[in-house]
């Protein structure tokens, strides 16, 4: 069965620095991965998509993520994070087909400080 | 404005009432969706239509009961509330013969059981 890992329940940054945020999955073929944003009270927002080609995604908000088969990571980054960004993310998955289920991640929550 | 509309946002009940949340999309997406949040923030996928055709039907009480008139609306019936119900319920819609997996959601309810 497809499952999505996200090791870090909770990171905090300073406002200027990098970002990445950790996204493991599990399945036989490449899949279908995206990352949402939750904001607090709020529903939620698609940063962005793989589904093949360049393995290097651009989102929206200065996101960008990599995937790496070898690896069966999904990781998304972003140089310089801004006091907006923080918020719940989510790593998601699915095989597409006939059910297109999304399976996700348990979430990292990203506080920023100033 | 194209989206995913869910209503009502927020829903206080108590533990034994019928209620029921009504979703409606206007992407021209054939497919929608309904995901519990829990309080942990893990997102769950409860159902999905497709064409009103139900094809997926997770291990969800039956007190829940699914219903799609048309592609454009999934509401979801709650019988018997219960103190465990309470939680945030997105629905979502996506259209898989665009070759797009990608869901759009809804802004979410809060249901809360007393």
């Amino acid at each position: 069965a497809q499952s999505v890992t996200q090791p870090d329940i909770h990171i905090t940054v300073s406002e200027g620095a990098s970002l990445e945020l950790r996204c493991n999955y599990s399945y036989g073929a490449t899949p279908y991965l995206f990352w949402y944003v939750q904001s607090p009270g709020q529903g939620l927002q698609l940063l962005l998509k793989y589904f093949s080609g360049d393995t290097l995604v651009q989102g929206i908000k200065g996101f960008e993520a990599e995937f790496k088969r070898s690896q069966s990571s999904f990781n998304l980054r972003k140089p310089s994070v801004h006091w907006s960004d923080a918020a719940e993310y989510f790593c998601a998955v699915t095989p597409g087909g006939a059910t297109n289920k999304l399976i996700f991640g348990t979430g990292t929550l990203l506080a920023v400080q100033p | 404005d194209t989206a995913v509309s869910q209503t009502p946002k927020y829903l206080v009940t108590q533990m034994g009432n019928d209620k029921s949340i009504k979703c409606e999309q206007n992407l021209g997406h054939d497919t929608m969706y309904w995901y519990k949040q829990d309080s942990k923030k893990f997102l769950k996928i409860m159902f999905s239509y497709n064409n009103k055709e139900l094809i997926i039907n997770e291990t969800v009480p039956n007190r829940f009961s699914p219903k799609s008139p048309d592609k454009a609306h999934l509401n979801l019936h709650i019988n018997s509330l219960e103190l465990g119900d309470s939680a945030v319920y997105f629905c979502a819609s996506s259209s898989r013969g665009m070759g797009n997996y990608g869901y759009t959601f809804g802004s979410g309810t809060r249901l809360t059981v007393v």
